[in-house]
């Protein structure tokens, strides 16, 4: 199983100021994913991270509200930009476990308040 | 059903009660069901993934079923105790992606 690591664990912080996530992976992976769950709401991606090539969003997000980077196949960034409180989420990066079906391996979140 | 659904939204317990949920999903172009674990301030845990219609999947006091016909799927505890307490997710997979109900907070209690 893969273990994944995330910074930082929690941050409040001020509207219209951004915020940087990183996630740490202790093997290579090609694809990593960064998930968003706003209060009462479910698990959502945000976008897939290829390493070499651009994300990939999907519908309702942009690359200019969560620019993602992917330097190299450990480590991934996801910046949440210019905020507002409706970014109040947690937000988790996975990977995929190499089993069947999708599975995947989560890491452990980071909660954001938007004041 | 056009989403993932799950109920109830939350669960309270007694320690040593069994309890059970439901995940509601779209039946056409099924490909896989899976239930995840997320304790608070820990990462979700997949607990299993599901493919074949009236498939059971046992771990230790949990234990899942599957219709995919009717698009639903069961989640079973028995003998709750505290440290089942957690929220309990299902998603439907497909190969590139997952799709997620809102989950059902369950709190055992001594």
């Amino acid at each position: 199983s893969a273990v994944i690591s995330q910074k930082p664990s929690r941050d409040i912080c001020q509207r219209g100021t951004s915020l940087t996530i990183q996630c740490q992976v202790d093997s290579q992976v090609t694809m990593m994913f960064w998930y968003r769950q706003q209060p009462g709401q479910s698990l959502t991606l945000i976008a897939t991270a290829n390493q070499g090539s651009e994300a990939t969003y999907e519908s309702g997000f942009v690359i200019d509200k969560f620019p993602i980077s992917r330097p190299n196949l450990t480590f991934s960034t996801l910046t949440v930009s210019n905020m507002s409180p409706e970014d109040s989420s947690i937000y988790l990066c996975s990977v995929r476990s190499g089993t069947a079906y999708n599975e995947q391996f989560f890491g452990p979140g980071t909660r954001l308040t938007v004041l | 059903i056009l989403n993932v659904e799950q109920s109830p939204q939350s669960l309270h317990v007694q320690e040593g009660d069994s309890t059970n949920f439901t995940c509601s999903f779209p039946s056409s172009n099924f490909y896989a069901l899976h239930w995840y674990r997320w304790e608070t301030a820990k990462s979700p845990e997949a607990l299993f993934v599901m493919t074949l219609n009236g498939d059971e999947k046992k771990k230790g006091r949990i234990s899942a079923t599957l219709n995919t016909k009717e698009g639903y799927s069961y989640l079973y505890i028995k003998g709750s105790q505290p440290e089942d307490s957690a929220t309990y997710l299902c998603a439907t997979g497909t190969a590139s992606k997952l799709t997620f109900g809102t989950g059902t907070r369950l709190q055992v209690t001594l």
